[in-house]
C-alpha cells in the first residue's frame, strides 16, 4: 500500500532563515508526490509536484522540493522564511491506480516567528 | 483565475439529519473528489466520480453517503443520516489531467 509519512508535527524556523519540512513515501513504481498548503480557514493551495524529470521541483511562493529516490523522501524547502510562510503542509503521493487519488500525510504545522 | 468553490462553509446539524454539501467545479475539469479531514487528522480520500458515475470509493464511503452531478456544474455530496463522527471538514476536487484543485471546504459539525 501506497503512504506518506511526515515525521514532524511542528516546524519552528525564524524569518529569514532558510526552512525544511520533512516527508518521506512509500510507493510501488514510479511515485508521483505533491505538496499542498493550507491557510486557516482556507482551502488546500497546490505548491508544486514531482513526476519525472530533474529531482529539485521549483514552485509556488519560493517552494522547492528535492526528489531523492534513494532515501525515498520528498522535502519541502524554501531558502528565506517569510511568517506569511506560517500555515499547515500537506505532502500527498498519487495512488498507482487510474483514478490517480491522493494519499496524504499528516501534515506539518510551520511557524515562522518574527 | 477559476478556482472550485464549496457551499455551505459551514454546516451544523443534528445527528440522524441529512445534509447536502455542494461543490462546483472549475468547468473543463472532468475528474471529481471529495475528500474530508476529521479535525486533528490526516486529509482521508472518500470518493471520485468520472463520467457520470462513482470511479472509485472508500471504506468510509458507505451505504448513509452518495454523490451526484445534478447538472452541468454542481457536484454534490449527500449524507443521509450524519453520525456524530461525520463531524470534519469535506473538501471537494477536481482535475483536468494533472493536479487536483480544491475548494475551501465545508466544516461540518455534527451535534
Amino acid at each position: 500500500a501506497q503512504s506518506v509519512a511526515q515525521p514532524e508535527d511542528q516546524v519552528n524556523v525564524a524569518e529569514g532563515n532558510p526552512l525544511t519540512v520533512k516527508c518521506t513515501y512509500s510507493v510501488s513504481g514510479n511515485p508521483y508526490l505533491f505538496w499542498y498548503v493550507q491557510y486557516p480557514n482556507r482551502g488546500l493551495q497546490f505548491l508544486l509536484k514531482y513526476i519525472t524529470g530533474d529531482n529539485l521541483v521549483k514552485g509556488s511562493y519560493g517552494f522547492e522540493a528535492e526528489f531523492n529516490k534513494s532515501q525515498t523522501s520528498f522535502h519541502l524547502k524554501k531558502p528565506s522564511a517569510l511568517v506569511s510562510d506560517s500555515a499547515l503542509y500537506f505532502c500527498a503521493v498519487r495512488d498507482a491506480g487510474n483514478n490517480r487519488k491522493l494519499i496524504w500525510g499528516l501534515g506539518t504545522s510551520l511557524a515562522v516567528n518574527p | 483565475e477559476p478556482e472550485v468553490t464549496q457551499t455551505p462553509s459551514h454546516q451544523v446539524t443534528q445527528m440522524g439529519q441529512e445534509v447536502i454539501l455542494r461543490c462546483v467545479p472549475i468547468s473543463n475539469h472532468l475528474y471529481f473528489y471529495w475528500y474530508r479531514q476529521i479535525l486533528g487528522q490526516k486529509v482521508e480520500f472518500l470518493v471520485s466520480f468520472y463520467n457520470n458515475e462513482i470511479s472509485e470509493k472508500s471504506e468510509i464511503f458507505d451505504d448513509q453517503f452518495s454523490v451526484e452531478r445534478p447538472d452541468g456544474s454542481n457536484f454534490t455530496l449527500k449524507i443521509r443520516s450524519t453520525k456524530l463522527e461525520d463531524s470534519a471538514m469535506y473538501f471537494c476536487a477536481s482535475r483536468e489531467d494533472g493536479e487536483q484543485f480544491f475548494g475551501p471546504g465545508t466544516r461540518l459539525t455534527v451535534l
